[in-house]
């Protein structure tokens, strides 16, 4: 099973809107609505940001979004801050044998 | 609060075996599954496995498929992960992470495979 695709980096200025993108196929991301993400700063373990494609955990900032078309599923960061600055990671089911994929992951920079 | 909480740091030889532990507390724990994902130093994320707390069914990642295993203990909450034939690409950062998906029954699961709580995170370091 293949790691999904996500750009190796992403960056924006304080306020911007940036948006991350996630490419798998259609045993994964396409043919189910099990796409999270995770956000992981240095040094820590990784957060869940959004599951199930476009839910918020409680406590997360409405600033963070997802969505899915197709075999690419996105995550929205809007008025971006300082302290998004991080690593950001997106995993969905598949149904192949391992029955989680992560992806690439991508280092975002806020300028 | 939920809280999982792992095993110190180990350093092994090539061809020994590691066990890791993860404790759980704040939640009920056999209402989830915990799964196990590693990070080798500089690189993302790999999911290893799941196993449900529930009933103690396992899936393994097809590339650990015989060298893993996961098993808990309900009378502790505590949830282990055993790596055996240690290489030197094992060396990473282990995590343990409360899974959404709590069991699996005739085919089916149960939750929506994400992974709200991690663990601190266990290095494991091999090297002769």
């Amino acid at each position: 099973q293949s790691a999904l695709t996500q750009p190796a980096s992403v960056s924006g200025s304080p306020g911007q809107s940036i948006t991350i993108s996630c490419t798998g196929t259609s045993s994964d991301v396409g043919g189910y609505n099990y796409v999270s993400w995770y956000q992981q700063h240095p040094g820590k373990a990784p957060k869940l940001m959004i599951y199930e494609v476009s839910n918020r955990p409680s406590g997360v900032s409405n600033r963070f979004s997802g969505s899915k078309s197709g075999n690419t599923a996105s995550l929205t960061i809007s008025g971006l801050q300082a302290e998004d600055e991080a690593d950001y990671y997106c995993s969905s089911y598949t149904s192949s044998s391992t029955r989680n994929v992560f992806g690439t992951g991508t280092k975002v920079t806020v300028l | 609060q939920v809280q999982l909480v792992q095993s110190g740091a180990e350093v092994k030889k090539p061809g020994a075996s590691v066990k890791v532990s993860c404790k759980a507390s704040g939640y009920t724990f056999t209402s989830y599954g915990i799964s196990w994902v590693r990070q080798a130093p500089g690189q993302g994320l790999e999911w290893m496995g799941w196993i449900s707390a529930y009933n103690g069914n396992t899936n393994y990642a097809q590339k650990l498929q015989g060298r893993v295993t996961m098993t808990t203990d309900t009378s502790t909450s505590t949830a282990y992960m055993e790596l055996r034939s240690l290489r030197s690409d094992d060396t990473a950062v282990y995590y343990c992470a409360r899974d959404s998906v709590g069991y699996c029954s005739g085919g089916s699961c149960y939750g929506e495979y994400y992974f709200d709580y991690w663990g601190q995170g266990t290095l494991v370091t091999v090297s002769s």
